[in-house]
């Protein structure tokens, strides 16, 4: 199958910095991603769509100045968290569709446990 | 836009007893169905999907129901055993591939 990782898989930060979590296909390309939110005993919710060469689409309520998204290359997203405060703290998480055997499964990344002090 | 329900939030069972959970979604064009189970501090597992153009599909103690007309789905697990014990999340993903997620349902099989 299909793999997805994420890196970091946890980090603390302090008030007021950035914090970059990198999500990558390993073994296909993917032209979209998508990076979710989880906060503790609640659901994922979806944050962005990423679109390899273009901007990302963002849901309504996401602020996309803070949530800087970069998707360079068919293999790599990236999710930069601006001025990091205690409320952002969250497990998040990237997922990648991939075409395989004719479905769009999507795959998910390991996550990232950002704690924000 | 997409809204998925989905019940119970928690259910508890006996080992060995089976186990339903049900959601509803909103959006008509919704084709994708995916289950996924999450244990704590991990990642989504696909379970099973279904789409739409079927009405069931079963692997070994999972079963999945789809009634497009109503717009429910249902996850059957049956014969619980302690390692089921999850989160259960049912999905639906619309033509751009984007995941709308249940709210979840807690899992517990006790022996």
């Amino acid at each position: 199958g299909a793999v997805v990782s994420q890196h970091p898989s946890r980090v603390i930060c302090k008030s007021g910095t950035s914090v970059k979590i990198e999500c990558r296909s390993l073994d296909f390309q993917a032209t979209t991603m998508f990076w979710y939110r989880q906060f503790p005993k609640q659901s994922l919710m979806l944050m962005a769509t990423s679109n390899e060469g273009s901007k990302a689409t963002y849901e309504q309520g996401v602020e996309k100045d803070k949530f800087l998204i970069n998707h360079a290359s068919l293999t790599l997203s990236t999710l930069t968290v601006t001025s990091a405060h205690p409320e952002d703290s969250s497990f998040y998480i990237c997922s990648a569709p991939a075409r395989l055997a004719g479905g769009d499964e999507q795959f998910f990344g390991p996550g990232t446990r950002l704690t924000v002090l | 836009g997409e809204n998925v329900e989905q019940h119970p939030s928690t259910l508890s069972v006996q080992e060995g007893d089976s186990a339903v959970i049900k959601c509803t979604y909103s959006d008509s064009a919704s084709n994708y169905f995916p289950w996924y189970k999450q244990e704590l501090g991990k990642r989504p597992q696909l379970i099973i999907d279904i789409r739409s153009n079927v009405g069931e599909k079963k692997d070994q103690r999972i079963a999945v129901t789809l009634n497009k007309t109503a717009k429910h789905f249902s996850l059957h697990i049956t014969e619980t055993q302690p390692e089921d014990s999850a989160v259960y999340f049912c999905s639906t993903t619309d033509s751009w591939g984007k995941l709308q997620f249940g709210a979840g349902t807690q899992v517990v099989v006790t022996p």
